[in-house]
């Protein structure tokens, strides 16, 4: 199992460029989330999807896109980066049974706006 | 204020300590609590998990939730070197889909 896949690991982007997270899972989770981690903030919640077709904002969206087409696979899109987004994303899935606690996290992608 | 206040560290013990983490807590609706240990630039890797009171242990994890004082312990008995990370606490409400982490505590075990 490979769990939760995240791509890229790394990204260098200039200020304005979008650019799109792939996130994806293997184990047929109906919950998906995105957060961002920055020194001292702790995990932040920026979107969430609870299935297919489903998506909600988490308590930092701005700036940020998703879609959930397939269960398997949840992006995020910059839609024009900023350098206060600079920071590491992680992307995490669940089942609907275990819905009080977030149980699978990816290695996380790596970002640093310019 | 923050929802969840955790202690960043740095921690630093001999190997075979025991350690304590904790973090505190502001919100009484939380009802789940986790935590996690995340090694250098990997994701956050899912612990122990309680729910409401009490006392969960595994292996030499030992998870403690006091609501009444608002605060949860984590107890690793005979530390080890590999044990060395950075621990979060999270916590939920009974209903929502949001999760409060707190900031991390580092940890070195050093042999």
């Amino acid at each position: 199992n490979a769990g939760v896949t995240q791509t890229p690991k790394f990204q260098v982007l200039k200020t304005g460029q979008s650019m799109t997270l792939q996130c994806a899972q293997d184990m047929n989770h109906e919950y998906m989330s995105w957060y961002r981690q920055d020194p001292g903030m702790g995990l932040r919640l920026i979107h969430y999807s609870v299935g297919a077709g489903i998506t909600d904002q988490g308590e930092v969206p701005n700036g940020y896109n998703v879609s959930r087409s397939t269960t398997e696979d949840f992006p995020l899109r910059l839609l024009s980066a900023a350098p206060s987004q600079t920071s590491v994303y992680f992307c995490a899935s669940r089942p609907k049974q275990g819905a009080n606690t977030e149980a699978f996290f990816g290695q996380g992608t790596r970002l640093t706006v310019v | 204020q923050k929802e969840v206040e955790q202690d960043p560290g740095p921690l630093s013990v001999p190997e075979g300590a025991i350690v304590s983490l904790n973090c505190t807590y502001s919100n009484s609706a939380f009802q789940y609590f986790m935590w996690y240990r995340q090694y250098s630039r990997k994701g956050p890797e899912l612990l122990m998990y309680t729910y409401s009171s009490g006392n969960k242990e595994d292996g030499r994890f030992t998870a403690q939730v006091d609501k009444s004082s608002k605060y949860i312990s984590l107890f690793i008995r005979d530390s080890q070197p590999s044990d060395s990370a950075t621990y979060l606490c999270a916590m939920k409400r009974p209903t929502g889909n949001q999760f409060y982490f707190g900031t991390g505590t580092s940890l070195t075990v050093i042999p």
